[in-house]
This record gives structure tokens, C-alpha cells and sequence, in this order.
């Protein structure tokens, strides 16, 4: 089944303590994007990447990492978490970029105290 | 800066008719337009995409148009059922995709 994997999908940290949120695809796809999800505001995107070691900022880069080793891989990285962190995150993949279908995770909770 | 805006109030609508979704831009020129549904706790699922030279593109129950003189999307789901309510979110794009707030729907049966 065609899928976009995220893990955590839950959880609850305090400030200041690395964290990686894990996204695989396994459709094969060249492009992956992080987004964050906050009450009226959308999705904002916060990291993509075109293929392997090949990524750029998105909207709301700002307190994040991403790596990009593998294709099937984009882990999302919060160095040192600050309370206004706190969202719903969804990675996503699509075989043609920006412009093709995205296909969304089902989302990661996090919550920073 | 770039702005998308969508329906601000949520849409409650009755079984069978018609419900309009709509999608405003300002400084915008999107090479193309994409709808999404999102069910409470899960990940948005793709539906349409439409380009800027098509005016108006249909899959089933959905009709999507697109008006670039506008600067407008108008989103139909005709003969609308419960299973229908959810939030749609539009997407515009051009080298990135972005995403407005969203529109709830509610179908009362």
C-alpha cells in the first residue's frame, strides 16, 4: 500500500530537548516537504527537498532541521524545542514536485512544555 | 505578500443540495490550483487539480473552476451526503505549493 509513514505520531516534550520526527514514503517519490498546521493559519510549509541531499527552506524554517540521505527518508529535526513549536506536523511526498499530488502522513501531535 | 483566503465561516448544508466552497488570492499568479479534503486527525487527501488555462475541471460529484482574472476558485460538491463533511483546503501553486486555512463542512442527512 502506498503510504507516507510519520513517528511519532504523538508527543509530549519539554523545552530545549532535541527531538527527530521520522517520514518515510515508500512510492519511490524525488519530492518530500514538511508542513505545520495551526488553528487558522493552514499549513505552512517548513522544509522541502527535490531529491537526495537536495533540500531548501520553506515558509517557517526557523527552529528546524531536515536531512535528506535517502530517497525514501526526510527526518524533521527541532534542535532545541520551544513552546511555540507546539503543532500538528504532516510530511508529505509527491512524484511531481510541488506541482503534482501531495501525498500527506497522517501527522505528528507535538506538544512542547 | 501572498494571500489565500477561504470561506471564513464553516458551511452547514443539507443532504442532496449543493455546497460552494471558495478560494480567494491576492498578489498571486498560480500556475495552478489544488483541493484537498481533510477528515478530523488525519492527513489531507488530494482531489482535483486544475491549471490556469482550464476553467473548470470535474471528477464525480466535484466541480472545481478557476478564474485568474478573479483571482478566484469556486469548489462544488453536488448531491452532497454526511459523508462529504469534512475540511477542504485549497492549495495554490507555482515553483512551491501554498495553503489556505480551510473550510469546514457539515452535511446534515
Amino acid at each position: 500500500e502506498a503510504q507516507v509513514t510519520q513517528n511519532p505520531r504523538y508527543l509530549i516534550t519539554v523545552t530545549g530537548k532535541k527531538l527527530t520526527v521520522t517520514c518515510s514514503q515508500n512510492m519511490n517519490h524525488e519530492y518530500m516537504s514538511w508542513y505545520r498546521q495551526d488553528p487558522g493559519l493552514g499549513l505552512r510549509q517548513i522544509y522541502y527537498s527535490m531529491n537526495v541531499e537536495v533540500t531548501d527552506k520553506g515558509d517557517v524554517p526557523e527552529g528546524y532541521k531536515v536531512s535528506r540521505k535517502e530517497k525514501r527518508n526526510f527526518p524533521l529535526i527541532l534542535e532545541s524545542p520551544s513552546p511555540n513549536q507546539t503543532s500538528l506536523y504532516f510530511c508529505a511526498s509527491s512524484q511531481q514536485g510541488p506541482q503534482g499530488e501531495l501525498f500527506f502522513g497522517e501527522g505528528s501531535r507535538l506538544t512542547v512544555l | 505578500s501572498q494571500k489565500i483566503e477561504q470561506n471564513s465561516e464553516a458551511l452547514n448544508i443539507q443532504e442532496g443540495k449543493t455546497a460552494t466552497l471558495t478560494c480567494n488570492y491576492t498578489n498571486y499568479s498560480p500556475a495552478y490550483l489544488q483541493w484537498y479534503r481533510q477528515d478530523p486527525g488525519r492527513g489531507p487527501v488530494f482531489l482535483l487539480l486544475i491549471r490556469e488555462n482550464e476553467k473548470e475541471k470535474r471528477k464525480e460529484r466535484l466541480k472545481v473552476t478557476f478564474d485568474t482574472t478573479l483571482k478566484q476558485s469556486l469548489f462544488h460538491i453536488t448531491a452532497s451526503q454526511p459523508a462529504d463533511s469534512a475540511t477542504y483546503l485549497c492549495a495554490l501553486g507555482d515553483y512551491k505549493l501554498s495553503f489556505g486555512a480551510g473550510t469546514t463542512v457539515t452535511v446534515r442527512a
